[in-house]
């Protein structure tokens, strides 16, 4: 039961490089965000996917761009990397019950640590 | 001023203490109430959700909500050196145009040492 996969684990790059960051669940859930992790600033919402085909901006999404590609895969692209963007990104998935997707726990992958020089 | 406000710790206790940690909020909207336990390079999880003001308890950890004084707790009981990790607060509300907003406190590091 592997929960929420990501890959990769690290990554290092340099200002201006672009690339991926993958997000699979095999919960069933409909719905999948990512986040970053950064010291002193807590969790920051990126981007979310309330359901397959619908995606919407969180709270940081500047730098970013998202992917749905079915239900179960949700990724993370960057265009052209910034120091800025160095953290922890975290995925995480969630079945709505009854109050909206954002009252369900939330169940996370263990995050990619990303390092832009 | 953040929505959430969380001391970082680190808080470090003898094993078997009493462990309180806590968080402040500035925002009425917020009615759900979580903590999530985060180890070292793993994501967090889920360990207490409550709705309204009172307690809830689960085994040694009980959470507990004061909606007049926009603060909540969670207390450990009998620490064990297993409870080493990251708790993060989160709390949510929903929008009056729809949909909800999840806020995380930063975190407090706690170590239990035996």
């Amino acid at each position: 039961n592997a929960g929420v996969t990501q890959t990769p684990k690290f990554q290092v790059l340099k200002t201006g490089q672009s690339m991926t960051l993958q997000c699979a669940q095999d919960m069933n859930h409909n719905s999948m965000y990512w986040y970053r992790q950064d010291p002193g600033m807590g969790l920051r919402l990126i981007y979310y996917s309330a359901s397959e085909g619908t995606t919407d901006k969180g709270e940081v999404p500047n730098g970013y761009n998202v992917s749905r590609l079915n239900k179960r895969e949700f990724s993370l692209r960057l265009e052209s990397a910034a120091p800025s963007q160095t953290s922890v990104y975290f995925c995480a998935s969630s079945e709505p019950k009854g109050m909206g997707s954002y009252n369900s726990p939330l169940h996370f992958g263990n995050g990619t640590r990303l390092t832009v020089t | 001023q953040k929505e959430v406000e969380q001391d970082p710790g680190p808080l470090s206790v003898p094993e078997g203490a009493i462990v309180s940690l806590n968080c402040t909020y500035s925002n009425s909207a917020f009615q759900y109430f979580m903590w999530y336990r985060q180890y070292s390079r793993k994501g967090p999880e889920l360990l207490m959700y409550t709705y309204s003001s009172g307690n809830k308890e689960d085994g040694r950890f009980t959470a507990q909500v004061d909606k007049s004084s926009k603060y909540i707790s969670l207390f450990i009981r009998d620490s064990q050196p297993s409870d080493s990790a990251t708790y993060l607060c989160a709390m949510s509300a929903i929008l009056t145009g729809g949909g909800n907003k999840l806020t995380f406190g930063t975190g407090t590091q706690l170590k239990v040492e035996l």
